[in-house]
């Protein structure tokens, strides 16, 4: 069974740094893209960032809403995705969603599964 | 950007009947090469993850009942269910995987009437 959990969400203040954690099962790690999307309360989806494949040279590509601040890496021997946030704003708070990527090729394609997700609160 | 804009926002439906969302995208989302459209839909119930109902707009994901279904072509897109169940009451979002960023429309919220 295909699986991806997430952790690491907490409650931060603005200006803080976070680091999410996504642990992959029951499928090949390494042969997809995998992405991060969120979803801020009672509110729509957002797509965050992707980090390509071994065969795509492990590059990545972030909304701009997160760009310069956020930072996507995998580690396919721990069959592991991370998400490191900095400079935490308000309007971050969201639920951050791992995702496996469907299409293997350079622009991706569908979504699937989600994980759980995990909530990020940036308050003071 | 590519901005997905779908309607209505809400829908009330009697169980047993036909529902219908519609997605606009802001630029066609069909790639001519190999004429396939790069959209997808989900449906996300309360307290619950996404999940992938439709891709290549209208291919049905492997367990979804067939009373989902998707249609359209270029920039004008529908998720059809044939007969609405109690357990159809969700939030449905389309999806376009076309080009990044990749963007989502604002959800559709379906309802028993």
């Amino acid at each position: 069974e295909v699986q991806l959990v997430e952790s690491g969400g907490g409650l931060v203040q603005p200006g803080e740094s976070l680091r999410l954690s996504c642990a992959a099962s029951g499928f090949t790690f390494s042969a997809h893209h995998m992405d991060w999307i969120r979803q801020a309360p009672g509110k729509g989806l957002e797509w965050v960032g992707r980090t390509r494949n071994i065969a795509h040279n492990y590059t990545t590509d972030y909304a701009a809403s997160v760009k310069g601040r956020f930072t996507i890496s995998r580690d396919d021997s721990k069959n592991s995705l991370y998400l490191e946030m900095n400079s935490l704003k308000t309007e971050d708070t969201a639920v951050y969603y791992c995702a496996r990527n469907v299409g293997g090729s350079y622009w991706g394609g569908w979504i699937d599964p989600w994980g759980l997700g995990t909530l990020v609160t940036v308050s003071s | 950007d590519i901005v997905m804009t779908q309607s209505p926002e809400l829908l009330a439906v009697s169980l047993g009947e036909r529902a219908t969302i519609n997605c606009k995208s802001s630029q066609s989302v069909l790639y001519n090469f190999n004429n396939k459209n790069y959209l997808a839909w989900y449906q996300q119930k309360p307290g619950q993850p996404p999940k992938l109902l439709i891709y290549w707009a209208s291919t049905r994901e492997s367990g979804v009942p067939d009373r989902f279904s998707g249609s359209g072509s270029g920039t004008d897109f529908t998720l059809s269910i044939s007969s609405l169940q109690a357990e159809d009451v969700a939030v449905y979002y389309c999806q376009q995987y076309y080009n990044l960023p990749v963007t989502f429309g604002q959800g559709t919220k379906l309802e028993i009437k």
